[in-house]
């Protein structure tokens, strides 16, 4: 069964560095996400892509924060200077349907440190 | 605005027991509803949708949910819990007609099965 990957599952790094967060959505998807979850918070929408550039954003991701699909099969997140608030478990999803709530299917996550 | 509010930040039933897990909305739009589960240490694993079909929604492992419009709630059940259903549970909402797709999700519920 197709599954959304993430990489790495853990990554810890000093504030004010760079991070890239990478995910593998499942292949005939066209909608693309980012989710965080704070420790003992809810999760929280970051940013949806779809066509090759962000249809929505939250008000979390700001100026720091860029995604990319680089090669037609990654889709990263990059925070360009970290801060200790950043510290949180990073979701990748995907969808199917373009422009529809379709189901989003879920990678296991990356818990970024920052210390 | 749109919300979700899980009723119960934790819940204790015995093995074989029902489960009543919690969830109401607030929508300005029809709302697509889902319940997702997280295991430790695993991603979010979708149990079951409601897309304005059937309002009583039935899900894998036993799981179902019914959609009240009057009380805005979208409640989980399982008629007998089993151990392997200890885990933590989202409700989660998409505002159709909003122009969004993005999870709105609730702050989950941890669901803990006694021996």
């Amino acid at each position: 069964e197709p599954e959304v990957t993430q990489t790495p599952s853990h990554q810890v790094t000093q504030m004010g560095q760079e991070v890239i967060l990478r995910c593998v959505p499942i292949s005939n998807h066209l909608y693309f996400y980012w989710y965080r979850q704070i420790l003992g918070q809810k999760v929280e929408f970051l940013v949806s892509f779809y066509n090759n550039e962000i249809s929505e954003k939250s008000e979390i991701f700001d100026d720091q924060f860029s995604v990319e699909r680089p090669d037609g099969s990654n889709f990263t997140l990059k925070i360009r200077s970290t801060k200790l608030e950043d510290s949180a478990m990073y979701f990748c999803a995907s969808s199917e349907l373009a422009g529809g709530p379709g189901e989003q299917f879920f990678g296991p996550g990356t818990r970024l440190t920052v210390l | 605005a749109q919300s979700v509010t899980q009723l119960d930040s934790h819940v204790s039933v015995s093995e074989g027991t029902p489960v009543l897990l919690r969830c109401n909305y607030s929508s300005s739009y029809s709302p697509s509803l889902f319940w997702y589960v997280q295991h430790p240490n695993k991603g979010l694993q979708l149990l079951l949708k409601y897309t304005s079909a059937a309002t009583l929604v039935k899900g894998i492992n036993g799981f179902e949910a019914e959609f009240k419009k009057s009380e805005t709630s979208f409640h989980l059940t399982k008629p007998s819990a089993h151990m392997s259903d200890a885990a933590e549970y989202f409700c989660v909402v998409i505002p159709l007609d909003s122009g969004t797709y993005k999870y709105i999700f609730g702050t989950g519920t941890r669901l803990k099965v006694l021996a």
